[in-house]
């Protein structure tokens, strides 16, 4: 298996653009979450999707982001419009949602830079 | 709600010898599971070990082992014969047994391996 698979790894944009950071789970894997990475607030769950409903999107800072789950294999988080303040490191991870035992399998994150 | 807690935000260890990191937690919940994962420079979150909280028995992993109490709700990471590949930011992480799938982590404690 691949693992978790994250586009772009890096990402570069300029404030006012449109960002959309791109995520395919491991194959099987019915729960999928997307977490922010700051030096300032640590590791924060954005939101998350269990058979590809999202569940909880509490963490979604605000109506700039969005987050879809189209299919079992594919999840996009959209920033629209970016700011500075959204530069971070956006990780995806997959699991199986009755296995908790398992924990998540991350990918390998987006470093998303807003100038 | 639950919460994770890691006091140590920076350790150092010289290489060969033995680090313990610490971790407190709070929940109501009697069912729950505890992980520690390590990031290295890579960004990659890699799962160390894993804990059921129903098990009296402390985890082990080769190298690390946990030492679990579960009445002080305390997750302490210990690592022997610490390896320069060891440094790392390390991660406390929570999982309810319940309704909610989320994990939780701590702050991260950064670890720095001593040759």
């Amino acid at each position: 298996d691949a693992g978790v698979i994250q586009s772009p790894r890096h990402e570069v944009t300029e404030m006012g653009q449109e960002v959309t950071l791109r995520c395919k789970p491991i194959s099987g894997h019915n729960s999928l979450f997307w977490y922010r990475q700051t030096m300032m607030r640590g590791l924060e769950l954005l939101i998350y999707f269990n058979n590809n409903v999202p569940i909880d999107d509490s963490g979604m800072p605000e109506d700039r982001f969005s987050a879809k789950m189209p299919n079992a294999s594919f999840s996009t988080l959209k920033i629209q419009p970016s700011e500075p303040r959204d530069s971070a490191v956006y990780f995806c991870a997959s699991s199986l949602g009755f296995e908790r035992f398992y924990g998540y399998t991350f990918g390998s994150g987006t470093r998303l830079t807003v100038v | 709600a639950q919460t994770v807690t890691q006091s140590q935000p920076e350790m150092s260890v010289q290489e060969a010898e033995t680090v313990t990191l610490s971790c407190t937690y709070d929940t109501s919940e009697s069912d729950y599971y505890l992980f520690w994962y390590k990031q290295p420079p890579s960004r990659q979150m890699i799962l160390v070990i894993r804990q059921e909280a129903y098990k009296q028995q402390n985890a082990t992993e080769n190298r690390f082992s946990v030492n679990f109490q579960k009445a002080a709700k305390s997750f302490s990471l210990k690592i022997s014969d610490s390896q320069l590949g060891d440094a790392a930011m390390y991660f406390c992480a929570y999982r309810g047994g319940g309704a909610t799938n989320k994990l939780i982590f701590g702050t991260g404690t950064l670890l720095a391996v001593q040759p």
